[in-house]
């Protein structure tokens, strides 16, 4: 089975702290993913990385940056953590999309819920 | 991305089949159906997906109308595990990006 972990399912940090985000999947999947799910807001596409050292914003970058130094592994910054950062935080990944047959499914890790006091 | 429709909730009893359905009306040709559900406080878990044919695995039954025009997941025996809310989503399956927008769902609740 795919397994994604992210590494803290609770935090709470300080408003203007540094907060790391670890994901890792097992897969050998190339795409990895940085999610923000909110309520009545749905899943917002923070970043994601098709391969390692590369990465894309989506459609909420501000604020976040990312690293992905080994293919298994993506990690989420938050450069100085804000109030409006507390969320719950989704890493998920993929095949590459040569992967046609598969139908390219993406999986989710448990998720990290943050807190920013 | 094509858009689709869900109820907003359905019950079902402990034991029995639960028959979540989907309207996607406006699907095209190459966009692939797929299931998602989740629990409360965790993140979304894959469930199944197709294209045309039914699909089957040991989680879910999909089963696809022969104009692509709607679905049904199937839990055969549901369980009280099961109580969770499950997204419909259609999308082209070559890029994996940012094009997986989850709308509102619909809420199982199972009942014993």
């Amino acid at each position: 089975d795919v397994k994604v972990t992210q590494s803290s399912r609770y935090l709470v940090k300080r408003t203007g702290e540094k907060v790391f985000l670890e994901c890792v999947q097992d897969m050998d999947h190339e795409n990895m993913f940085w999610y923000r799910q909110d309520p009545g807001l749905g899943l917002r596409l923070i970043y994601f990385s098709y391969d390692v050292k590369m990465k894309e914003k989506g459609d909420i970058p501000e604020g976040y940056s990312v690293s992905r130094e080994k293919k298994e592994r993506f990690s989420l910054i938050l450069e100085s953590a804000s109030t409006n950062q507390t969320s719950m935080y989704l890493c998920a990944s993929s095949p590459k999309e040569g992967f046609r047959l598969s139908g390219n499914t993406i999986y989710f890790g448990e998720g990290s819920w943050l807190t920013v006091v | 991305d094509a858009k689709t429709t869900q109820p907003p909730s359905m019950d079902c009893a402990e034991g029995r089949a639960a028959n979540l359905p989907c309207n996607h009306s406006t699907i095209s040709g190459n966009e692939y159906v797929y299931w998602y559900r989740q629990i409360h406080s965790q993140g979304p878990q894959y469930i199944i997906h197709g294209l045309k044919n039914n699909e089957t695995n040991e989680m879910a039954s999909l089963i696809i109308t022969e104009d692509r025009k709607s679905s049904t997941l199937i839990l055969p025996h549901a369980t009280l595990r099961d109580t969770a809310v499950y997204y419909c989503i259609v999308r082209v399956a070559a890029w994996a990006g940012n094009m997986l927008t989850f709308g509102g769902g619909t809420r199982l609740m199972v009942k014993p």
